[in-house]
């Protein structure tokens, strides 16, 4: 089955700064890569997905890289702002009926002021 | 929020007591999934189903049971819980096609002591 490796499982960056996290899948029958954000106590929520069919996708200050070849994917965040900090997960699925996300091991990201 | 809700939040319990969490939906969304959360695990995935009555396992679905007699109800069973099922407990739903990722409810925090 599919299995996703997320680092680094920590980073911490200057307010300001870019930030950058990346998984890697082992599928390549794979076509469907979303984000996600989880702050302390709440759920996680969906900030950004990507579809194997496009390479990069952007919104405003967030983007997602994609390397089909490679079977990597990244989540960049640009200008970074205190209310960036929480824990981010990428996860990987098949679309064909239930998605079935499998998840990386998620990644706490801290911006320091 | 999303038309989601998860019952109960909060649930302590003892070993060997069966333990039943609800998820329950406003969206007539046909997929339903159960997922669990620990430290250095991200999400993973217990049980999913795909309509009324149709359920399937996933990656850690030992010592877990799953019913679905309505559309908007999703039930997950512990039938003798132990310490290790301790975690966070997420229900989520998406719709057809996963043109919308997931939307997860707001967890449930069980204990078993």
């Amino acid at each position: 089955g599919e299995n996703v490796e997320q680092h680094p499982s920590t980073l911490s960056v200057q307010e300001g700064d870019s930030a950058v996290i990346k998984c890697t899948y082992s599928d390549s029958a794979s076509n469907y890569f979303p984000w996600y954000k989880q702050e302390l106590g709440k759920r996680p929520q969906l900030i950004i997905d990507i579809r194997s069919n496009v390479g990069e996708k952007k919104d405003q200050r967030i983007a997602v890289t994609l390397n089909k070849t490679a079977k990597h994917f990244s989540l960049h965040i640009t200008e970074t702002q205190p209310e960036d900090s929480a824990v981010y997960f990428c996860a990987a699925s098949i679309i064909q009926g239930a998605q079935k996300l499998v998840f990386g091991q998620g990644t706490r990201l801290t911006i320091n002021p | 929020d999303a038309g989601i809700t998860q019952s109960p939040r909060h649930k302590v319990t003892e070993t060997g007591t069966p333990v039943t969490l609800r998820c329950h939906q406003t969206e007539n969304h046909r997929y339903m999934y159960w997922y669990r959360q620990d430290p250095g695990h991200g999400l993973r995935l217990i049980h999913y189903s795909y309509g009324v009555k149709d359920t399937d396992k996933g990656e850690v679905s030992d010592g877990y049971s799953v019913s679905r007699s309505k559309t908007e109800d999703f039930l997950l069973t512990l039938e003798s819980a132990t310490s290790s099922q301790t975690s966070v407990y997420f229900c989520a739903i998406s719709g057809t096609g996963g043109l919308s990722g997931y939307t997860f409810g707001s967890g449930t925090r069980l204990t078993v002591v």
